[in-house]
């Protein structure tokens, strides 16, 4: 059973930088997109972006092209989210997923204040 | 840019059926759209219940299933239980990008 851990959240003035870390442990995720979803304090769901088993296609949502990049590393078992440019309205919890979604992490809380 | 829309709340008495519905603002949603269904329940990640429309994870209670209706994707909860009170959101399939809604919150009452 794989076992998705997120790290790298914390506080973060607006306009900074911050890099968002998932490990997967209990199984490879090479053969899987992988997908970043984020929930504000209180609100709903967000799609962020997602990855292709190869890397070779990310997609993103609007707000955040061109300040946010996806990544994966197949031979670490892991996917990152490089978040440029924060806003406060980056702020949220950051999930990360696999595939069809049968797999999540518990997250990790971004805030973006200052 | 598309909105996918939900409705913001039902209720459904114990034992009852709903049909919770996910629709787009750029036309209607088809199995193209692969659209997928969620619960979260308060403090909870999101659990996925439906995936490509129809198809259920192991996982998935029999009472839930996924469909089309009309111009619509549906989730369709047949015998409600008290512990199916939680927020339902859809995700929708726009090219290559992905968009939720914005959630149902269903009460069993």
């Amino acid at each position: 059973e794989v076992q998705l851990v997120e790290s790298g959240g914390g506080l973060v003035q607006p306009g900074g930088s911050l890099r968002l870390s998932c490990a997967a442990s209990g199984s490879p995720i090479s053969s899987y997109w992988l997908i970043w979803v984020r929930q504000a304090p209180g609100k709903g769901l967000e799609w962020v972006a997602n990855i292709k088993e190869d890397g070779s296609e990310r997609n993103y949502m609007d707000s955040v092209k061109g300040r946010f990049t996806i990544s994966r590393d197949n031979a670490r078992n892991s996917v990152y989210l490089e978040m440029n440019n924060l806003r406060p309205d980056d702020t949220a919890m950051y999930y990360c997923a696999r595939g069809r979604f049968d797999a999540w992490g518990q997250g990790t809380l971004v805030t973006v204040s200052s | 840019q598309a909105v996918v829309t939900q409705e913001p709340s039902l209720t459904v008495s114990p034992g009852g059926t709903v049909t919770l519905t996910c629709g787009s603002t750029t036309g209607a949603v088809t199995s193209g759209h692969y659209t997928y269904w969620f619960q979260q329940k308060p403090g909870q990640t999101p659990t996925a219940l439906i995936y490509n429309t129809y198809n259920k994870h192991s996982w998935t209670p029999a009472r839930f299933s996924g469909s089309l209706f009309g111009d619509k994707a549906a989730l369709t909860l047949s015998g409600a239980q008290p512990e199916d009170e939680a927020d339902y959101y859809c995700l929708v399939l726009y090219g290559g990008a992905w968009m939720f809604g914005g959630g149902t919150k269903l009460t069993v009452l």
